[in-house]
């Protein structure tokens, strides 16, 4: 079984629409992380969570809402995208907020926006 | 793109051939920096770490060196094979920071 999984693998949609990204990971982990790889894959922090708690908030514009139900799971909600929002979104989890614990990365969700 | 991609620094090497690769961190505050490889389409996934109170560490076919003195940390690989080609990432940890990742070199293993 895949240690992080993402949901979609592909996201291709229109400017102004909502989009959602789901995240799981399987690990027994208590923090989970969203990175956006941009296209010079230079990978930027932009949440963390521990335990469901909102731990790290970069610099993101607010149309990026971050859910996570239970400490298993990180969802990414998009509202009104734009085309600088087209990039490679990471799902990541650690044992604990240490940030020296290793970071297991999930596959990537490849968001076009058009 | 992958296009832009390919503006990444890239190392070209034979295969069997020994790599390395440098990266530069920018903070002397850092305590743990670990090295991560990206496969084309997948996610970045932890090859091997070290602690500032360390300056060599080696794991199987790679090793890291880390000077302080000069902020640089490299990833050696041993006997480079194709499967090694990927894009490879260091990342430094400031104490009570998060965990910030360099740019990335990609390593293109030629037959």
């Amino acid at each position: 079984d895949t240690a992080v999984s993402q949901t979609p693998k592909y996201l291709v949609t229109q400017m102004g629409n909502d989009k959602s990204i789901k995240c799981e990971q399987n690990l027994g982990h208590d923090t989970m992380y969203w990175y956006k790889q941009d296209s010079k894959k230079f990978l930027k922090i932009m949440f963390s969570y521990n335990n469901k708690e909102l731990i790290i908030n970069e610099t993101v514009p607010n149309r990026f809402s971050p859910k996570s139900p239970d400490k298993a799971h990180l969802n990414l909600h998009i509202n009104s995208l734009e085309l600088g929002d087209s990039a490679v979104y990471f799902c990541a989890s650690s044992m604990t907020s240490g940030s020296s614990d290793t970071q297991y990365f999930g596959p990537g969700t490849r968001l076009t926006v058009l | 793109g992958e296009s832009v991609g390919l503006h990444l620094p890239t190392l070209s090497v034979q295969e069997g051939d020994n790599s390395i690769i440098n990266c530069a961190y920018s903070n002397s505050a850092s305590d743990y920096f670990i090295w991560y490889k990206q496969e084309s389409g997948k996610g970045p996934q932890f090859i091997i770490d070290i602690r500032s109170n360390m300056d060599k560490r080696q794991g199987q076919r790679v090793t890291v060196l880390l000077n302080k003195t000069v902020k640089h940390l490299s990833l050696q690989i041993a006997a480079t094979q194709p499967g090694d080609s990927a894009v490879y990432f260091c990342a430094e940890n400031i104490p009570g920071n998060k965990l910030t990742f360099g740019g990335g070199t990609r390593v293109l293993v030629k037959p």
